[in-house]
């Protein structure tokens, strides 16, 4: 049990679908994340939210679009997405904004495949 | 630009033996350094991490890191793998808040 529950585990869509990622986090904690994991490339940072408010957007293109409801639920939505886009989508929690007191508690992820 | 490097994407060990994964961090100012695993089918976890003090640093499961500011290093070691051990392991930096970057990404594998 991560404490941060993703779903669905895997997901397979086509270019021209519509779908959501969703994240659960039980921790009590107050910035939730979204990175994009690459084989052989750094975690890409795509999207912060602390206290329900979007403080990050690291140019990601608006085929993405996140939403945070409340401090416990995250989403990434998902339309038009390319191949390259297939990847492991993470999403992390943490009791403040990624401090240094403060690390980062992760799901288990969304493995996306996009055909 | 402020990052970390990990120069070798797989290490394999032998069982029982010593192991090191290697992180080096080309930042200004002081760094903030951290340790993340990521076992298979799973997200990453939180090891250890280096704020300020002693050089070396303790973590989950017998794991430790040491700071080395003249070769800009911070090294992840453990006395003794076990298999258990086999993983993808994370080196990460930070250098203000909301400013966390990750490395590429070490695979550890021990052989039994």
């Amino acid at each position: 049990e991560t404490g941060v529950t993703q779903t669905p585990r895997h997901l397979v869509m086509g270019m021209t679908n519509k779908k959501s990622l969703k994240c659960e986090q039980h921790l009590g904690h107050n910035a939730m994340y979204w990175y994009k994991q690459s084989a052989k490339k750094p975690l890409e940072l795509m999207f912060v939210y602390s206290l329900e408010e979007r403080v990050e957007n690291n140019s990601v293109p608006s085929r993405f679009s996140p939403e945070c409801p409340n401090s416990s639920h995250l989403f990434l939505h998902l339309h038009t997405l390319q191949p390259e886009d297939s990847a492991l989508y993470l999403c992390a929690s943490s009791q403040e904004m990624a401090g240094f007191n403060s690390p980062l508690h992760f799901g288990n992820g969304t493995r996306l495949t996009v055909t | 630009a402020q990052s970390v490097a990990q120069p070798e994407d797989q290490v394999n060990v032998a069982e029982g033996n010593p192991l090191t994964v290697k992180c080096t961090y080309s930042v200004s100012g002081n760094p903030y350094l951290f340790w993340y695993v990521q076992y298979p089918n799973r997200g990453l976890q939180f090891l250890l991490k280096y704020i300020t003090g002693d050089n070396l640093v303790k973590g989950s499961y017998g794991f430790e890191a040491e700071f080395n500011k003249s070769q800009t290093s911070f090294h992840l070691k453990k006395p003794s793998a076990l298999v258990s051990d086999s993983a993808l392991y994370f080196c990460a930096g930070q250098t203000g808040a909301n400013n966390l970057f990750f490395g590429t990404g070490t695979r550890l594998t021990v052989i039994p």
